[in-house]
């Protein structure tokens, strides 16, 4: 079966510096892989996805995942943190059947310092 | 951009009636839609997948005679909470695929409904 492991329950990064949300995955067969954010009382909002193709993905806001195969990651980056950023992340991966169901992490909390 | 849009944002209801959330695709057809229940600082739990002029797919334990869902159009869904209870006070929210796009392309996520159950 598929599914993501997001191992922090909480990130936590000092404005301006680079930060990094992880993500590791387990699939059968071709991986697609995605990163929803979510701020508080909203939705999820597309961050990016992998679907094949360079290994590095550019997504919005300044944000860029980077897939390791070998690894079985896709770790969530941005060079520099805004506090606006300060919110909950979720990794995804699409299962396997035939309505393209999505699996998801169990979130990262990443709380921007001033 | 795809925007999917839910209604109500919020509702208050007491224990035993029934309260119907909407889901709708406002610039895109959604052949298939799908329901997810979230609680406080946790993850999604997807309820069920529901598919246009079909019967939906229940994920293993959620009631379908409990959440009652119908895609009758396109572009709407609705999730009907039967006999509410204070238990199922929850954040739920639904999410679409354009049906125009083939392969696996992201869901596009509603606002949310936040219902609390009295």
């Amino acid at each position: 079966a598929q599914s993501v492991a997001q191992p922090e329950d909480q990130v936590n990064v000092a404005e301006g510096n680079p930060l990094t949300v992880k993500c590791t995955y387990s699939v059968s067969g071709n991986p697609y892989l995605f990163w929803y954010v979510q701020y508080p009382n909203r939705g999820l909002q597309f961050l990016l996805k992998y679907i094949t193709g360079d290994n590095l993905v550019k997504g919005s806001y300044g944000f860029e995942a980077e897939f390791n195969k070998s690894q079985t990651s896709f770790h969530l980056k941005k060079p520099s943190a805004l506090v606006s950023d300060s919110a909950l992340y979720f990794c995804a991966v699409r299962d396997g059947g035939g309505y393209n169901k999505l699996i998801f992490g169990a979130g990262t909390r990443l709380a921007v310092h001033p | 951009g795809a925007v999917v849009s839910q209604h109500p944002s919020w509702v208050i209801c007491k224990s035993g009636t029934s309260v119907k959330i909407e889901c709708r695709s406002l610039d895109f057809q959604a052949t298939t839609m799908f329901w997810y229940r979230q609680f406080p600082k946790q993850s999604l739990m997807l309820m069920a997948t529901s598919n246009e002029g079909s019967k939906a797919t229940y994920e293993q334990g959620v009631e379908k005679d409990k959440f009652l869902i119908n895609h009758a159009s396109l572009t709407l869904s609705t999730l009907t909470v039967t006999s509410a209870h204070p238990e199922d006070s929850s954040f739920y929210i639904c999410s679409a695929r354009d049906t125009g796009l083939a392969g696996p392309y992201e869901q596009y996520f509603g606002p949310g409904t936040r219902l609390t159950v009295t």
